[in-house]
């Protein structure tokens, strides 16, 4: 384990399904980041949240949804998704949103699959 | 601005020679450098990270990258493949612009150990 944990593993849900996926740390960090990785592509950035605050969000459809109560936690509230948001989401964590020569610390990630 | 280019989406290796991913990189800042290991449905792992100390970095199970700032290169090796080896492995490149910390993902290079 990394010291990032991403539930559940695996999803299958519905287009008309609401679900959600949560991720928690327990590292002391303060930034919390979402992720997809979709085949064949790089990884997307999703959103960015600091100190709870969201501080990016890079144009993700309003069907996703962040919430992050605190600096331990983060979701992403799922509603009426599309197939071709079948893919593996990531959660990340670092010390803070600045520089960080230490790099980011990731889950295992939930792979989802929409039906 | 900064991006990354992973030259080869797929090398295949026989198992005991060595290993060279190739990584090049563009950044307006002085980077940080990164190279991480995805093995099938889990997350991301840190391999190694290069952040302006020494240019020939040691990473995790035997690999190591060197930081050629004129060839803007940050390629990948290791002396021996191990069947383990076999994953996919991206090249990451920060850069901090006004203190937001921000990660540039390659596409990836999936590594074939051939036994």
């Amino acid at each position: 384990e990394t010291g990032v944990t991403q539930t559940p593993r695996h999803l299958v849900m519905g287009m008309t399904n609401k679900k959600s996926l949560k991720c928690e740390q327990h590292l002391g960090h303060n930034a919390m980041y979402w992720y997809k990785q979709s085949a064949k592509k790089p990884l997307e950035l999703m959103f960015v949240y600091n100190f709870k605050e969201q501080t990016e969000n890079n144009s993700v459809p309003s069907r996703f949804s962040p919430e992050c109560p605190n600096s331990s936690h983060l979701f992403l509230h799922l509603h009426t998704l599309q197939p071709e948001d079948s893919a593996l989401y990531l959660c990340a964590s670092s010390q803070d949103q600045g520089p960080t020569p230490y790099g980011y610390t990731f889950g295992s990630g939930t792979r989802l699959t929409v039906v | 601005a900064q991006s990354v280019t992973q030259l080869d989406s797929h090398v295949s290796v026989s198992e005991g020679t060595p290993v060279l991913l190739r990584c090049n990189y563009s950044s307006s800042y002085s980077p940080s450098l990164f190279w991480y290991v995805q093995h099938p449905n889990k997350g991301l792992q840190l391999l190694l990270k290069y952040t302006s100390a020494a240019t020939l970095v040691k990473g995790i199970n035997g690999f190591e990258a060197e930081f050629k700032k004129s060839e803007t290169s940050f390629h990948l090796t290791k002396p021996s493949a191990h069947m383990s080896d076999a994953a996919e492995y991206f090249c990451v490149v920060s850069g901090a612009n006004f203190g937001n910390e921000k990660l540039t993902f390659g596409t990836g290079t999936r590594l074939t150990i051939i036994p």
